[in-house]
């Protein structure tokens, strides 16, 4: 989940397994969700976006699922490389050319 | 591929200075943002911006201004920084109909 003052939340995986990170969004009226990844030193780059009428969403090696009943939603990286050790964080668009983002989560990939 | 680019990576100013960052893109796109990022808070919109010569302020605007004269660069103005304005700072770009947001490499602005 997001995290509460300074410390991101962490996850550490071994290579080749499965990531899931999640994030609580704040507003109901949500329509447009995006995952980012920032790598360090880097600005943040998009994996993956759901609108509010689907609940699963897959790309390359990467799923989004999305539950409106407790405004929650998770990515999900399969068979995952020390390449994608980065900080993952969550948007929310809420109209009106706005986004907003979550604090992130830290996954680093143990090879 | 859409390219942002930001016209430092590290910039260091002293207390009082009027700071100008520069954003360019190349992708013709109408929407336009500047954002800082601060551990534990995460990205906060400072301004965007619609079209040219248009702005509109986001979540935190104040210490700030934008210039947008052409449709490609979007300037983010510190009138007279102050060392809470220490922070990285990110430019980002949008065109209908995605949502997605392309982001600049990002300014380190360290204001001592």
């Amino acid at each position: 989940g997001e995290s509460v003052g300074l410390h991101l939340p962490t996850l550490s995986v071994q290579e080749g397994d499965n990531s899931i990170i999640n994030c609580a969004y704040s507003n109901s009226a949500s329509d447009y969700f995006i995952w980012y990844k920032q790598e360090s030193g880097k600005g943040p780059q998009f994996i993956i976006d759901i609108r509010s009428n689907m609940d699963k969403r897959q790309g390359q090696r990467v799923t989004v699922l999305l539950n409106k009943t407790v405004k929650h939603l998770s990515l999900q990286i399969a068979a995952t490389q020390p390449g994608d050790s980065a900080v993952y964080f969550c948007a929310e668009n809420i109209g009106l050319l706005k986004l907003t983002f979550g604090q992130g989560t830290i996954l680093t990939v143990h090879p | 591929d859409v390219k942002v680019t930001q016209s430092s990576r590290y910039l260091v100013k002293r207390t009082g200075e009027k700071v100008f960052l520069e954003c360019v893109q190349d992708m013709d796109h109408e929407n336009m943002f500047w954002y800082r990022q601060d551990p534990g808070l995460g990205l906060r919109l400072i301004y965007f911006s619609y079209d040219v010569k248009m702005k509109e302020k986001g979540d935190i605007p104040e210490g700030y201004s934008v210039s947008r004269e052409k449709k490609e660069r979007f300037s983010l103005i510190l009138e007279s920084a102050s060392t809470n304005q220490t922070s990285m700072y990110l430019c980002a770009t949008w065109t209908d109909p995605s949502y997605e947001q392309y982001f600049g490499p990002g300014t380190r602005l360290t204001v001592t």
